[in-house]
């Protein structure tokens, strides 16, 4: 079964300020790859997914960008941190047609 | 576009209770259906999931979903709620085939007293 590593667990940063989160994923080969955000009462929103390594497609126009320069691995980026972009970070991954979504633990953000 | 409502934000009941969560979805074709649970700070869990078949699914830590096409609603229950079953519980929708580009709704909070 597939098993996700995301890191840090937590973090705050000073508004302008870059980010990084990296997620890598065990235990499959060739996952599709998403990064949702969660913010309190409004579900989860999705971010960026990718279908290979380069491919990455953008959902919603924001100050986030990704990348995914191995098959399993799948980093979220800014180079200035907003105040909004404080939230709860959740990288998933599926493995195949019909396989469900599976999750990390998450990264929560807190932009000061 | 693909929708899911789950119309309480927060439950409360007793423990032994019997438990229905609420999901309404819409999706314009044959919906791939998900509920998830989510504990303070952790990921989400995939507790049960539909796709096709029986429109009854069982799931882990004895829930089900009945899937009812007519209403546009994937309920989720169970029938005698422990303490450790609160946390918030998620419908999402998906394409039946593909990467699963899935909508989550907004979430159920659920608290159980003793």
């Amino acid at each position: 079964s597939q098993t996700i590593h995301q890191w840090p667990a937590t973090l705050v940063q000073p508004v302008g300020s870059p980010l990084s989160l990296e997620c890598t994923v065990e235990g499959t080969s060739n996952p599709n790859l998403y990064w949702y955000r969660q913010a309190a009462g409004r579900g989860l929103q999705l971010l960026f997914y990718s279908v290979g390594i380069g491919q990455i497609s953008s959902e919603v126009p924001q100050n986030l960008s990704a990348s995914r320069p191995q098959d399993r691995q799948f980093i979220l980026s800014s180079k200035k941190l907003l105040l909004s972009d404080s939230g709860f970070y959740l990288c998933a991954s599926t493995g195949g047609l019909n396989s469900p979504l599976h999750f990390g633990n998450g990264t929560r953000l807190t932009v000061t | 576009a693909q929708s899911v409502t789950q119309p309480d934000i927060h439950i409360t009941v007793s423990e032994g209770a019997s438990l229905e969560l609420r999901c309404n979805y819409s999706y314009g074709a044959t919906p791939y259906l998900f509920w998830y649970v989510q504990s303070p700070g952790q990921g989400l869990q995939l507790l049960l999931k539909y796709f096709s078949g029986d429109t009854l699914v069982q799931g882990i830590k004895g829930f089900e979903a009945e899937f009812k096409r007519s209403q546009s609603s994937f309920n989720l229950r169970k029938p005698s709620v422990h303490w450790s079953d609160a946390a918030e519980y998620f419908c999402a929708v998906g394409p039946s085939g593909g990467y699963q580009k899935v909508t989550f709704g907004t979430g159920t909070k659920l608290q159980v007293i003793p």
